[in-house]
């Protein structure tokens, strides 16, 4: 059971816009704890897409964008590319735990 | 800045095994290093978290009273030692440089730690 929630899959067909949720709680993305993301890639070790909740990395594409609202966060990426398919993580901090957290992780499937 | 994790680890239960991270680039005790397991099939799951500069760590309390982190600012390396493995033990371990504030950006390749009889 993780500290933050994201859905198990999600999906859609090339082009499209899609979005990955993270809810958390008054303890850790509510306390206005920064949330960030990460891809990974089948066999490949996580690449950091987004942090403190909307910045891109060097690199990454502006097709990748995130938000943040209350104990929530948003990854949305638009124009899906057969190249985004990966599992996606949200991370942020926990004042209750005194350490970082991660979502279950989001299975991203392009039709 | 780059991650260079130790290789490959296969463990008895019962045994211990420590896992090296050695930076190249950058300015080691400038950051902090964080270590995620990940088991088979499974998510992404902090493990714990030191300053080299410091030379404090921080765990997680599922392995709190099993694993030990430390850094040596002199080769610019972090380790992780896990000790009493059990089969449940079985997963990848990343290191990662951890900007608190602006995520874990850069990972090591990993190091898969198997415990089995």
């Amino acid at each position: 059971q993780s500290v933050l929630t994201q859905p198990p899959s999600v999906s859609g067909a090339p082009g499209q816009r899609v979005t990955i949720s993270c809810t958390g709680s008054g303890s850790n993305i509510g306390a206005t704890y920064d949330v960030h993301w990460y891809q990974q890639l089948p066999g490949t070790a996580p690449k950091l897409v987004i942090y403190g909740n909307t910045n891109r990395p060097s690199g990454v594409p502006d097709r990748f964008s995130g938000s943040k609202s209350g104990s929530s966060a948003s990854l949305a990426i638009t124009g899906l590319q057969a190249e985004d398919e990966a599992d996606y993580y949200c991370q942020s901090y926990d004042s209750s735990l005194s350490g970082a957290v991660f979502g279950g992780g989001t299975k991203l499937t392009v039709l | 800045v780059q991650l260079l994790q130790s290789g490959a680890e296969v463990k008895k239960p019962g045994s211990s095994v420590k896992v090296s991270c050695e930076t190249f680039g950058g300015t080691f005790s400038s950051y902090t290093i964080s270590w995620v397991r990940q088991a088979p099939g499974q998510g992404l799951e902090w493990v714990g978290t030191i300053s080299p500069l410091l030379g404090i760590p921080n765990y997680t309390q599922k392995f709190q009273d099993r694993v030990t982190i430390t850094a040596d600012i002199s080769t610019s390396t972090a380790y992780l030692e896990l000790s009493s493995l059990r089969s449940e033990d079985t997963a990848v371990f990343y290191c990662a440089r951890d900007r608190l504030e602006s995520g874990m950006d850069v990972w090591g390749q990993g190091t898969t730690v198997t415990v089995s009889s």
